[in-house]
Formats: structure tokens, C-alpha cells, sequence
């Protein structure tokens, strides 16, 4: 079956344009995760969905950011007006079960964003 | 705040032979889980093994095993008959709840190369 799938696999930005990332969970799967992960780091949490509920947005890192599931599938991590320090790869996961308790997560192989 | 540390940013194994990768962890929290994820240079993180805090056994899934030592807050993971294909970045994460979900906060990641 298909996994988790991620657009685009690259993206490169001026500084100040806003980006969208698209993220394509497993079907059926609850839970939906955005990372961000800088070079020679492990991914930072960014937000967490619920269905289409978005139940916690603590580790975005300024208003620029903005993610959305409208329908509880899809998601989309939008940011705006990006800045150099956005530059990371963005991985989104998706899990069958509520939140990361137990439930293995299922990773989307990440869009890389660079900011010039 | 939670905290994973994994002291080791590079390992190596002679192929066939075993491996022990650390991981620390602090938490006031009772109930939390304990992940390992491997990332290949593709760089998708996939799933190799889980333990939940109130597990009394080490976890085992094939040639992956956890020593989880709660008194000491380390959860190892050991690679029995390391595989040229185990080079990879390997992350330690934990999970922490938070209003009804469980949000994971990863380690900086160790880079286990295997050679011949």
C-alpha cells in the first residue's frame, strides 16, 4: 500500500516568498505529525493533528507558520514570508492511532526547504 | 521539559558483530514511550522499535533489542549482527503526553556506519 507522501521533495525560495508543503497521510490514519529537522539534527516537533482537529501548534516557531487538514487527510504546512533560518528539511508522519503513544509513526520522506 | 540525549554522534561496527547506542532521557512524567527511528541517507525515518515506560520486559523486534534501565533513564538500543545495511542515522525519541495525545521529542541522533 501507498505510505505517507510529501510535495514537493525540493522547494527553493527567495527570501520573503511564502511556501506550501503538502503532506499525503496513509489513508485512515488519525493522527497526522509535522517535524522540521535542521542539518545534523533530529526533528523538532512542530504540530499535531487529530483528524482534521489541530490539538497542538506549540512548536511552531513564529506566526509565519500556519498548518491546516481541513478534512482530516491531507494537510498542508504553510509558510510565510520565509527567512534563511527556515531553511531544514520538513518531515510530516502520520500514525493509525491517537497522538505518538504507542502507535508507530509512519514517515514521509521530508520536503526540503532552502531559503536564499 | 523533556530532554533525549544521545552522547555518541558517530559509531562503528565490524559487520556480524553487535552494537550498543545510547540514549538518556529526563522526564517527570510517569507514563511516556521510547522510540527508536532509523534514517538511511534517503532520508524517510522508519520505525525499528518500541517501550513503554510501564513495560517490565526489554522490547525485542528481530535483531533490534531496548535495554531499558528506568532507575537510570537509558533506553539502549542494541543491533545484534550488524548488516552493511544498518548505516544510517539512528534517532531516540520519547513521547510526553499532552492533553490527551503524546508528543515525541527526539535525540540529536547517532551515525552508525558498518564496514566489512
Amino acid at each position: 500500500g501507498a505510505g505517507v507522501s510529501q510535495s514537493p521533495r525540493y522547494k527553493v525560495a527567495k527570501r520573503g516568498q511564502d511556501v506550501a508543503l503538502r503532506c499525503d497521510p496513509i489513508s485512515g490514519h488519525v493522527s497526522l505529525f509535522w517535524y522540521q529537522q535542521a542539518l545534523g539534527q533530529g526533528p523538532e516537533f512542530l504540530t499535531y493533528f487529530q483528524n482534521e482537529a489541530q490539538l497542538d501548534k506549540s512548536g511552531l516557531p513564529s506566526d509565519r507558520f500556519f498548518a491546516e487538514r481541513p478534512e482530516g487527510s491531507v494537510s498542508t504546512l504553510k509558510i510565510q514570508r520565509t527567512q534563511q533560518e527556515d531553511s531544514a528539511v520538513y518531515l510530516c508522519a502520520s500514525s493509525l492511532g491517537l497522538g505518538g503513544g504507542q502507535s508507530e509513526q509512519f514517515f514521509g520522506p521530508g520536503t526540503r526547504l532552502t531559503v536564499l | 521539559a523533556q530532554k533525549i540525549t544521545q552522547t555518541q554522534p558517530g559509531m562503528f561496527v565490524q559487520e556480524k558483530e553487535a552494537v550498543t547506542l545510547d540514549c538518556t532521557y529526563d522526564t517527570s512524567d510517569q507514563s511516556y514511550g521510547l522510540f527508536w527511528y532509523k534514517q538511511p541517507s534517503s532520508g524517510e525515518m522508519i520505525f525499528l522499535i518500541y517501550q513503554g515506560s510501564y513495560d517490565e520486559q526489554n522490547a525485542t523486534e528481530g535483531r533490534y533489542s531496548l535495554n531499558f534501565q528506568k532507575a537510570r533513564k537509558s533506553a539502549n538500543l542494541v543491533i545484534s549482527a550488524s548488516q552493511l545495511g544498518d548505516s544510517a542515522m539512528y534517532f531516540c525519541a520519547m513521547t510526553r503526553p499532552n492533553r490527551g495525545s503524546y508528543i515525541p521529542t527526539f535525540g540529536r541522533g547517532t551515525s552508525l556506519i558498518v564496514h566489512p
